[in-house]
C-alpha cells in the first residue's frame, strides 16, 4: 500500500535535547511538508521540500532543521533552540502544486 | 495580513440534516482551495480542491462553493450522518506547493 509513515506515534523527551521525527512516503511525491498542530490552531508550516537536496522554511522554522538527501523521506529535527517544541507533528506530500496532500498519522512529542 | 477564518463554535447537527460549514478569507489571491477532515489524533484527509475559476465542486454528498469575490468558500454534506462527525479543514494554496490552513470546524452529527 501507499502512503506516509511516521515514527514513532508518541515521543516523550528532556528539555535540552534535540530529537528527529522520522517521515518516509512511497507515493513517488517530489513535495513533502512538515507541520505542528497546537490545541485550538491550525496547522502551521514549518519546513517544506519541493525536490530532492532542496527546501524552504516555512512560518515557523525557529528552532527546527530539515533535510531531504532522498526522495522517499524527510527527517525534522526538533532542536533545543525551539521554545515550546511539546505538539503534534504532522508530515504530508503531493505530487505537484495545489494538488491534495496527503498526511502521515502523527507524532505526538511530549517534552518534559 | 492574510487571514483564513473559519467558524470557531462546533456546529451540531441532526443525522439527515445539510451542514454548512464556511471558510473566510483576506489578503489572499489564491489560486486554488481545499478542504479536508481531521478526526481526532490523526492527519487530516482530503476531500475536495475547487480552483477560482470553478463555482462550484460535488463529490457524492460533498458539495463545495468558491466565491471570490466575497472571498469564501461554503462545504456542504447533505444527509450528514454521525460518521461525518470530525474536524473540517479548509486550506488555501499559497505559494510554490505550501498550503496554509484555518483553525478548522468541528462539526457533531447526532442521531
Amino acid at each position: 500500500d501507499g502512503g506516509i509513515t511516521q515514527s514513532p506515534k508518541y515521543l516523550f523527551r528532556k528539555e535540552g535535547q534535540n530529537v528527529t521525527l522520522s517521515c518516509e512516503q512511497n507515493l513517488n511525491h517530489d513535495a513533502m511538508y512538515w507541520y505542528r498542530q497546537d490545541p485550538g490552531q491550525g496547522l502551521r508550516l514549518i519546513y517544506y521540500s519541493q525536490i530532492v537536496n532542496d527546501f524552504q522554511k516555512g512560518d515557523i522554522a525557529e528552532g527546527y532543521s530539515v533535510s531531504r538527501e532522498k526522495k522517499e523521506s524527510f527527517p525534522l529535527t526538533v532542536t533545543s533552540a525551539q521554545k515550546n517544541p511539546t505538539a503534534f507533528y504532522l508530515c504530508a506530500s503531493s505530487i505537484e502544486r495545489g494538488n491534495e496532500q496527503f498526511f502521515g498519522p502523527g507524532t505526538r512529542l511530549t517534552v518534559l | 495580513s492574510q487571514k483564513i477564518e473559519q467558524n470557531s463554535e462546533a456546529l451540531n447537527i441532526q443525522e439527515g440534516k445539510t451542514a454548512t460549514l464556511t471558510c473566510n478569507y483576506t489578503n489572499y489571491s489564491p489560486a486554488y482551495l481545499q478542504w479536508y477532515r481531521q478526526d481526532p489524533g490523526r492527519g487530516p484527509v482530503f476531500l475536495l480542491l475547487i480552483r477560482e475559476n470553478e463555482k462550484e465542486k460535488r463529490k457524492e454528498r460533498l458539495k463545495v462553493t468558491f466565491d471570490t469575490t466575497l472571498k469564501q468558500s461554503l462545504f456542504h454534506i447533505t444527509a450528514s450522518q454521525p460518521a461525518d462527525s470530525a474536524t473540517y479543514l479548509c486550506a488555501l494554496v499559497i505559494s510554490g506547493y505550501a498550503l496554509n490552513f484555518g483553525k478548522g470546524t468541528s462539526l457533531l452529527v447526532t442521531p
